[in-house]
C-alpha cells in the first residue's frame, strides 16, 4: 500500500485565489511528520512546513497551512493568496517514529501546481 | 555559497558505464541521504548516513549502488555497470540532528544522470 497518496498530478489556479493540495497517508505508528515540499523547475527541495502528529493545531508558515485531519489522515497544504512564484511542484512526505536524527522520508508523486496570471 | 552541493549537475553515460556522483553536505550536519527522482515520480530513497553509525542502506535497489561518507563531510554515490533504468536525478539532503522540531531536510540541486 501507499505510504503517501497524492491524488492531484497537476493543478492550475488563478492568480490571488487559494489553492488546495491533497495528501493522505498511511501508517500504523502513532508517533510521524508530515512535511511539504516545494520544487520549482530548478529542482531544488525546498521545506514548506511540518506537522506532528501529536501536535494540537494545525501548521502554519505565512501563505501556507496544514490541513491536518488526523482521523482521516490527511494532511492537505493549503496555499493562500497565490502567487506567480508559487507555480512548482509539490510533494507530501512522511516520518515515520520520532527516531531524531533518522528523518528517512517517504514522499509522494507529487502535484504540479501552475498559476495562471 | 552554504547550502548543499552536488556535482555533477548532469551526467551523460553509457549503459555498462560507472558513474560517480559527489554531495557535499552543509558543514555541522550531521545526517547525510540519499535519493533518486525518476522522472514524474517522487523521491525514492536511497541511502542514509549519520555520524558514525553503520549507513541504513534499505533503500539501494540493487549491489550495483554503493555509497561512501568520509566522517561528517563529502559522500560519494557509485552506480556499476550503469544500466538505463538508472536514469534519474540523484539527490542529495543533509540534516541537522539538532533540530528537533521538524528533522527539515535541506537539499541540493541534484546530479541528473543520463543512461544511454
Amino acid at each position: 500500500a501507499q505510504k503517501i497518496t497524492q491524488t492531484q498530478p497537476g493543478m492550475f489556479v488563478q492568480e490571488k485565489e487559494a489553492v488546495t493540495l491533497d495528501c493522505t497517508y498511511d501508517t500504523s505508528d502513532p508517533s510521524y511528520g508530515l512535511f511539504w515540499y516545494k520544487q520549482p523547475s530548478s529542482g531544488e527541495m525546498i521545506f514548506l512546513i511540518y506537522q506532528g502528529s501529536y501536535d494540537q493545531q494545525n501548521a502554519t508558515e505565512g501563505r501556507y497551512s496544514l490541513n491536518f485531519q488526523k482521523a482521516r489522515k490527511s494532511a492537505n497544504l493549503v496555499i493562500s493568496a497565490s502567487q506567480l512564484g508559487d507555480s512548482a511542484m509539490y510533494f507530501c512526505a512522511m516520518r515515520e517514529g520520532f527516531n531524531f536524527g533518522n528523518e528517512k522520508l517517504t514522499f509522494g508523486t507529487g502535484t504540479r501546481l501552475t498559476i495562471i496570471p | 555559497g552554504a547550502g548543499v552541493s552536488q556535482s555533477p549537475s548532469n551526467k551523460v553515460t553509457e549503459k555498462g558505464k560507472d558513474v560517480e556522483l559527489r554531495c557535499d553536505p552543509i558543514s555541522g550536519h550531521t545526517a547525510l541521504y540519499w535519493y533518486r527522482q525518476r522522472l514524474g515520480q517522487g523521491l525514492e530513497f536511497l541511502i542514509y548516513f549519520q555520524g558514525n553509525s553503520a549507513p541504513d542502506k534499505s533503500g539501494l535497489p540493487s549491489d550495483r549502488f554503493s555509497a561512501e561518507r568520509t566522517g561528517e563531510s563529502v559522500s560519494t554515490l557509485t552506480i556499476q555497470r550503469t544500466q538505463q533504468e538508472d536514469s534519474a536525478v540523484y539527490l542529495c539532503a543533509s540534516s541537522d540532528q539538532g533540530q528537533l522540531n521538524t528533522g527539515e531536510l535541506f537539499f541540493g540541486e541534484g546530479s541528473r544522470l543520463t543512461v544511454l
